[in-house]
């Protein structure tokens, strides 16, 4: 069954500094994987997608993640927070090419000046 | 396109009622599915439908529950004597390509 962990509910960074949300998944088979962000009384928005192309993927607002098969990793970088990168952030993973997706649990991003 | 559309944004209902949520999906999509997103929760996935053909339900769908989408257009999504553990939010999704999901703002659900 397949099933995705995101580590820590809450992540702060200060304006300008390394975003990282972690997030492990489980899958019986190759998944896709996928990362959206969800901003207050807004539904969600695709980030990036992995579906078995480039172990780096590179999505909107300057948001990357790498797929590490060997870790089942699928972690959320940006090089430089912004205020407007403050929501929640969720990780999830299909192994029926996204049909039925399964989330995390989110991780909210707080980002201070 | 505007996007995903879902009426009512809030509702709120007495236990016991019987509620009904629709979706509005973007235009060209044949694909959408509804999902349910608890307070401090991902959302779940409740369903999904190609066309008119609902082609999967997850357990968490009890015999309360009911979804239709009539022509493989818009679709409503029915819960029969609510209870309070049924207060959420429900998320509708829209989608050409099942990987690329564009979802709706959601419907607020609070049942007293």
């Amino acid at each position: 069954a397949q099933s995705v962990t995101q580590l820590g509910s809450h992540v702060s960074v200060s304006e300008g500094a390394l975003v990282l949300l972690r997030c492990n998944y489980s899958s019986s088979v190759p998944p896709y994987l996928f990362w959206y962000v969800q901003y207050p009384n807004q539904g969600l928005q695709l980030l990036l997608k992995y579906t078995s192309a480039a172990t780096l993927v590179k999505g909107i607002n300057g948001f990357e993640a790498e797929f590490k098969k060997s870790e089942t990793s699928f972690h959320l970088t940006k090089p430089s927070a912004h205020m407007s990168d403050a929501a929640e952030y969720f990780c999830a993973v299909s192994d029926d090419g996204g049909f039925k997706t399964i989330f995390g649990a989110g991780t909210r991003l707080f980002v201070k000046a | 396109d505007t996007g995903v559309s879902q009426d009512p944004r809030h509702k709120i209902t007495k236990r016991g009622q019987n509620v009904t949520f629709r979706c509005d999906p973007i235009s060209e999509h044949n694909r959408l599915y509804w999902y349910r997103q608890t307070l401090g929760q991902g959302p779940e996935f409740l369903t999904y439908f190609q066309n008119e053909a609902q082609l999967e339900k997850s357990r968490l769908l009890s015999d309360r529950f009911s979804a239709e989408r009539p022509k493989g257009s818009f679709s409503t999504l029915e819960i029969q004597r609510t209870e309070q553990g049924d207060s959420a939010m429900y998320l509708c999704a829209s989608s050409l390509d099942p990987s690329e999901q564009y979802f709706g703002p959601g419907t607020r659900l609070t049942v007293t």
